[in-house]
């Protein structure tokens, strides 16, 4: 079955420390990839997405993500985190257009300041 | 920039009660969907729509579950009868084509 799993569950940081999420889908067909940011009390927002071309791509905030087709993963990076941050953060994927999408279980990340 | 909105933000019922959970995509997309997240757990498909249809459901999407697009702007998610383990945060969205989806706030529903 096609599925997405995040590696850390919660993570905690302090300010200025660098940020890795581990995000890997299951299918090795083409895919579409994304990360959603939940700030507290908000709806899901896009961070970044991934449809084809340069496997290194640039969202909003800072953050990146890196497609590895050969590891089938998406991990999202952030070379230096705010408070502002703190947030739930879920990788997804999808197989077809206008298709549903598959979410991991998402990482809670908690800045300290 | 638009937003997807969904009414109520909560929304508590009794178990085995109809309840109709509310939605307004974005007024250029073409495809809806919704999804629910059980507390703890994580983000689930439910149903995808488009063109006036069904075009997938999942496995959770049984036959106590209808959705509806009633006129040009609202989506709506019926259960007919309620059972506890439906508690849980649904969330709308909606898409262009072959465009990321965006998310409404969500309705958080409360079986007792």
């Amino acid at each position: 079955a096609q599925s997405v799993s995040q590696h850390n569950h919660h993570v905690i940081l302090s300010e200025a420390a660098s940020l890795e999420l581990g995000c890997n889908y299951s299918y090795g067909g083409t895919v579409n990839l994304f990360w959603y940011v939940q700030y507290p009390g908000q709806h899901l927002q896009l961070l970044l997405k991934y449809f084809s071309g340069d496997p290194l791509v640039k969202g909003i905030k800072g953050f990146e993500a890196e497609f590895i087709k050969s590891k089938f993963s998406f991990n999202l990076r952030k070379p230096s985190v705010q408070w502002s941050d703190t947030a739930e953060y879920f990788c997804a994927c999808r197989y077809n257009q206008g298709g549903k999408l598959i979410f991991g279980q998402g990482t809670e990340l908690s800045v300290k300041p | 920039e638009p937003e997807v909105t969904q009414t109520p933000s909560h929304q508590v019922t009794q178990m085995g009660q109809e309840v109709i959970l509310r939605c307004v995509p974005i007024s250029n997309h073409l495809y809806f969907y919704w999804y629910r997240q059980i507390l703890g757990q994580k983000v689930e498909f439910l149903v995808s729509f488009y063109n006036n249809e069904i075009s997938e459901k999942s496995e959770i999407f049984d036959d106590q579950f209808s959705v509806e697009r009633p006129d040009g702007s609202n989506f709506t998610l019926k259960i007919r009868s309620t059972k506890l383990e439906d508690s849980a945060m649904y969330f709308c969205a909606s898409s262009e084509s072959n465009q990321p989806q965006h998310f409404g706030d969500g309705t958080r529903l409360s079986i007792l």
